[in-house]
């Protein structure tokens, strides 16, 4: 089945390190796939997304590129700040059912940006 | 234009009761999803509600149920609570339930079994 695998955290880095929070995906066709955001004691955001290979999102200095050759949608950033840290997932939508209603999530990576 | 708004924020249940949880969607909004967090799973897909009608539904017992209102309004509903249940229960609401169209998430209602 559908599946996405990000890597494990907390990461922490110094504030205007460069960022990257890998992550692949198992699916059948062709998803979409997106980076959400979760501050602490909030819901998720979007923070960008992807509909097709090749594709790149982009949003708030962070990027990410669809590569259907390696089934990987990293998320980059070149210079974090403190008020980047939160928990980041990766997560795709469902092709077979066709709607972002039911994402599959990664288990989500931990960012601690000291000053 | 307000978000997405679920009501309570935080609840404590005993086991063996039953609890309802509610959701109301931005406006305009008429498709609304349930996800439920715990440490040790992550984020699970709960159910999936277009125009009243529920279009999916994830790898749940059936002791989890939901529903949706004219209003796109959206309750889930959790009987004969577990321990297990104790989780971060979000809602995240869409104008139509289509993978291209932005999913926009509540802070969730923090629920404790005890």
């Amino acid at each position: 089945g559908n599946s996405v695998t990000q890597m494990e955290g907390p990461v922490t880095l110094s504030e205007e390190a460069f960022l990257t929070i890998n992550c692949t995906y198992t699916a059948t066709g062709y998803p979409s796939l997106f980076w959400y955001v979760q501050y602490p004691g909030e819901g998720l955001q979007l923070l960008l997304k992807a509909t097709k290979a090749d594709d790149k999102g982009s949003n708030k200095g962070f990027e990410a590129t669809y590569r259907k050759e390696t089934t990987s949608f990293h998320l980059e950033k070149g210079s974090v700040q403190v008020s980047d840290s939160a928990v980041y997932f990766c997560a795709l939508s469902d092709i077979l059912r066709g709607s972002q209603g039911n994402l599959i999530f990664g288990k989500g990576t931990k960012l601690s940006v000291k000053p | 234009k307000a978000g997405v708004t679920q009501t309570p924020r935080y609840l404590i249940k005993t086991r063996g009761q039953q609890v309802t949880l509610s959701c109301s969607p931005i406006s305009g909004h008429r498709s609304v999803s349930w996800y439920q967090q715990t440490p040790g799973q992550g984020l699970q897909f709960l159910f999936e509600y277009f125009s009243e009608t529920q279009r999916n539904k994830g790898n749940f017992p059936g002791r989890f149920s939901g529903r949706q209102f004219s209003n796109s309004r959206s309750e889930m509903n959790v009987s004969t609570l577990e321990l297990g249940d104790s989780a971060l229960y979000l809602c995240a609401s869409s104008i139509i339930p289509d993978r291209y169209t932005e999913a926009f998430f509540g802070q969730g209602t923090r629920l404790t079994v005890v």
